[in-house]
């Protein structure tokens, strides 16, 4: 079990730019969500996946952004024409059956 | 909706202090409890977790007990140590009305320094 890997840790972008983000899961976990941390508070669900398919997307997620898990595995998450506010760590947590969910390092992204 | 109410940081104690960090929630359905630890840098880690009322979840010292009447999940330690300094993370998971998502609601947060 190597936990939830995330990549890159960090990324600096200039506003207006697409970024994009990945995530692998622990192996056997089927489940796969995506939240986002702003500075000073909890994270916030952006949406999930249950093997390939996306079957819930917060009304945080705007038109811009977009999250895939192709092979129901790893999962991406791009941001397109990035926007100072979008500026926070984006998580990714994996579970199996149940709700106990496993979480990476995260990905800080700054805009500039 | 749900939400989940923290104890305001940040909480600064010495070494082998008491500690309580106090949690309530609000759910529409029968919610898991849960407690994260973030560390500096890094993503969250579960620190430990109770699915239904009067449940006790423990772990590392740390104990927290599902209480539905007041529909509370208040984190303790009898004795912190300085490695216990970190942010820690209430949340909730419950099924929501509109979807199949076992989404985690959390509070924002309490920063613990334990100074030696």
């Amino acid at each position: 079990d190597t936990g939830v890997s995330q990549d890159p840790r960090h990324k600096i972008t200039k506003r207006g730019q697409n970024v994009t983000f990945r995530c692998d899961p622990i192996s056997e976990h089927n489940r796969l969500y995506w939240y986002r941390q702003t500075l000073g508070q909890g994270p916030e669900f952006l949406t999930y996946f249950q093997n390939e398919a996306q079957l819930e997307k917060s009304r945080l997620l705007s038109d811009r952004f977009s999250a895939e898990r192709p092979k129901g595995s790893f999962s991406t998450l791009e941001i397109q024409r990035t926007e100072q506010g979008d500026s926070a760590m984006y998580l990714c947590a994996s579970s199996p059956i149940g709700d106990t969910q496993y979480f990476g390092p995260g990905t800080r992204l700054t805009v500039l | 909706g749900n939400s989940v109410t923290q104890m305001e940081g940040p909480v600064t104690l010495s070494e082998e202090a008491f500690l309580t960090i106090n949690c309530t929630y609000t759910a529409t359905g029968y919610p898991s409890l849960f407690w994260y630890v973030q560390y500096p840098g890094e993503g969250l880690q579960l620190l430990l977790k109770a699915t239904k009322a009067d449940d006790k979840g423990s772990n590392k010292g740390f104990e927290a007990t599902y209480r539905k009447e007041t529909t509370s999940f208040h984190l303790e330690k009898g004795s912190v140590q300085v490695s216990d300094s970190a942010v820690y993370f209430c949340a909730l998971s419950d099924v929501p009305l509109s979807g199949s998502a076992r989404q985690l609601t959390f509070g924002s947060g309490t920063q613990l320094t334990v100074l030696p």
